[in-house]
C-alpha cells in the first residue's frame, strides 16, 4: 500500500487565489511527522511546513498552512494568495518513528496563472 | 548559513562508465541522506548516515552503488558501472540531531544522464 498518496497530478490556480493540495498517508505508527516540500524547475527541494502527529493545532508558516485531519489521515497543504512564483512541484512526505528517512508522495504540479 | 552543497550539478556519461557525486552537508548536521529521484516521482532513500556510520542502506543497490562518509562530514556516492536506468536526479540532504522535527534540508541535486 502507498504510504503517501497525492491524487492530484496537476493543479491550476489563479494568481491571488487560495489552493489546496491533497495528501493522505498510511501508517500504524502513533508518532510520525508530516512535511511539505516545494520543488521548482531548478530542482532543489525547499522545506515549507511540518506537522507532528501529536500537535494539537494545524501548522502555519506565512502563506502556507497544513490542514491536518488525523482521523482521516490527511495532511492537505493550503497556499493562500497564490503568487506566480508558487508554480512548482509540491511533495508531501512522512517520517515514522525509527525510520528517519522521509517517504514521499508522487507530487502535485501547481501552475499559477496570471 | 550555507546550505547543502552538491557537485556536479549535471553529469552525462556513457553506460558502463563510473560516476561519482559529492555532497557537503550543512555545518553541524550529523545525519546525511542520499535520495534518488526518478522523473515524475518523489525522492526515494538510498542510504542514511549518522556521522560516518551507514545506518540505513537497505535500498542501496550494492552490486553497483557504493557510498562513503569519511570523517562524518562530506559524502561521496559512486556508481560503477552505470546503466541506462540510473539516469535520474541524485539528491543529498542533511538534518541535525533534533529528536522532534528533524527537518531535512536538501541540496540542488545532481542530474545524471546515462547514454
Amino acid at each position: 500500500a502507498q504510504k503517501i498518496t497525492q491524487t492530484q497530478p496537476g493543479m491550476f490556480v489563479q494568481e491571488k487565489e487560495a489552493v489546496t493540495l491533497d495528501c493522505t498517508y498510511d501508517t500504524s505508527d502513533p508518532s510520525y511527522g508530516l512535511f511539505w516540500y516545494k520543488q521548482p524547475s531548478s530542482g532543489e527541494m525547499i522545506f515549507l511546513i511540518y506537522q507532528g502527529s501529536y500537535d494539537q493545532q494545524n501548522a502555519t508558516e506565512g502563506r502556507y498552512s497544513l490542514n491536518f485531519q488525523k482521523a482521516r489521515k490527511s495532511a492537505n497543504l493550503v497556499i493562500s494568495a497564490s503568487q506566480l512564483g508558487d508554480s512548482a512541484m509540491y511533495f508531501c512526505a512522512m517520517r515514522e518513528t525509527g525510520r528517519r528517512a522521509l517517504t514521499f508522495g508522487s507530487g502535485t504540479r501547481l501552475q499559477v496563472q496570471p | 548559513e550555507a546550505g547543502v552543497v552538491q557537485s556536479p550539478r549535471y553529469k552525462i556519461i556513457e553506460k558502463k562508465q563510473p560516476v561519482a557525486f559529492w555532497c557537503n552537508p550543512i555545518s553541524g548536521h550529523n545525519t546525511l541522506y542520499w535520495y534518488l529521484q526518478n522523473l515524475g516521482q518523489g525522492p526515494e532513500l538510498l542510504i542514511r548516515y549518522e556521522n560516518e556510520e551507514a545506518v540505513d542502506d537497505s535500498q542501496l543497490p550494492k552490486d553497483r552503488f557504493s557510498a562513503e562518509r569519511l570523517k562524518g562530514v562530506d559524502s561521496t556516492l559512486k556508481i560503477q558501472p552505470a546503466e541506462l536506468g540510473d539516469s535520474a536526479v541524485y539528491l543529498c540532504a542533511s538534518s541535525p540531531d533534533s529528536k522532534r522535527q528533524e527537518t531535512q534540508y536538501f541540496g540542488p541535486g545532481t542530474r545524471l544522464l546515462v547514454l
